[in-house]
């Protein structure tokens, strides 16, 4: 197994709503990634975990929580979102920090 | 600041021929430089990394050559192909996954 699974593959989402986007990638990995990227634009780092820890929160808004409930799994917890945070967020991870980055299809956030 | 500038934002290449997508950076601590290749709706895919100890890494169809002392690498896209038409993403980090810096991205179309 290869891959970076990322679901929903589209997620539409009110303001006021709370929704989770979920992670997961069995190549035995220990570091994971949240990016966010708007279109036409690279993707932007916004947390990274390394054996489950928290180690880089690129000054995301509160809004945005992460979490990594195991070493296969990272879920990015979203509420109380706005318009301008409609993006498609993607997950990466890496054997190590030092390692080559493998991405996810990503999760098409909208919000209305 | 953009830490790594990328250039042509659009490329326009006949099928068959070569494309080349340029990079440059000034942070000399950056030691690891991956290619990554993004179709539409989807995540990014790596294509080739190449790390300083090294001026030229060669993979099929795709080249990356490095310059150190210039501070420049690019990916020369051999025989480009149709299906090659993507948004090419270079990237620079100081270790390797971790807090990788993208550039703004080239947008190559093959015509047949």
């Amino acid at each position: 197994d290869t891959e970076v699974t990322q679901t929903p593959k589209h997620l539409v989402m009110g303001m006021t709503n709370k929704k989770s986007l979920k992670c997961e990638q069995h190549m035995g990995h220990r570091a994971m990634y949240w990016y966010k990227q708007k279109a036409k634009k690279p993707p932007e780092l916004m947390f990274v975990y390394s054996y489950e820890k928290l180690s880089i929160n690129e000054s995301v808004p509160s809004r945005f929580s992460p979490e990594c409930p195991n070493s296969s799994l990272l879920n990015l917890h979203l509420h109380a979102l706005q318009p301008e945070d409609s993006a498609l967020y993607l997950c990466a991870s890496s054997r190590g920090e030092e390692d080559e980055a493998f991405f996810g299809q990503g999760t098409r956030l909208t919000v209305v | 600041q953009q830490q790594v500038k990328q250039s042509p934002q659009s490329l326009i290449v006949q099928k068959g021929g070569i494309s080349i997508i340029n990079c440059a950076y000034e942070n000399t601590a950056f030691d690891y430089f991956p290619w990554y290749q993004q179709f539409p709706g989807k995540g990014p895919a790596l294509l080739i990394a190449i790390r300083p100890d090294v001026s030229e890494k060669k993979e099929g169809r795709f080249t990356i050559s490095f310059n150190k002392s210039a501070k420049q690498f690019s990916l020369h896209i051999m025989d480009s192909q149709p299906g090659d038409s993507a948004t090419y993403f270079c990237a620079a980090s100081k270790t390797g996954a971790n807090n990788l810096f993208f550039g703004t991205g080239t947008r190559l179309t093959v015509i047949p």
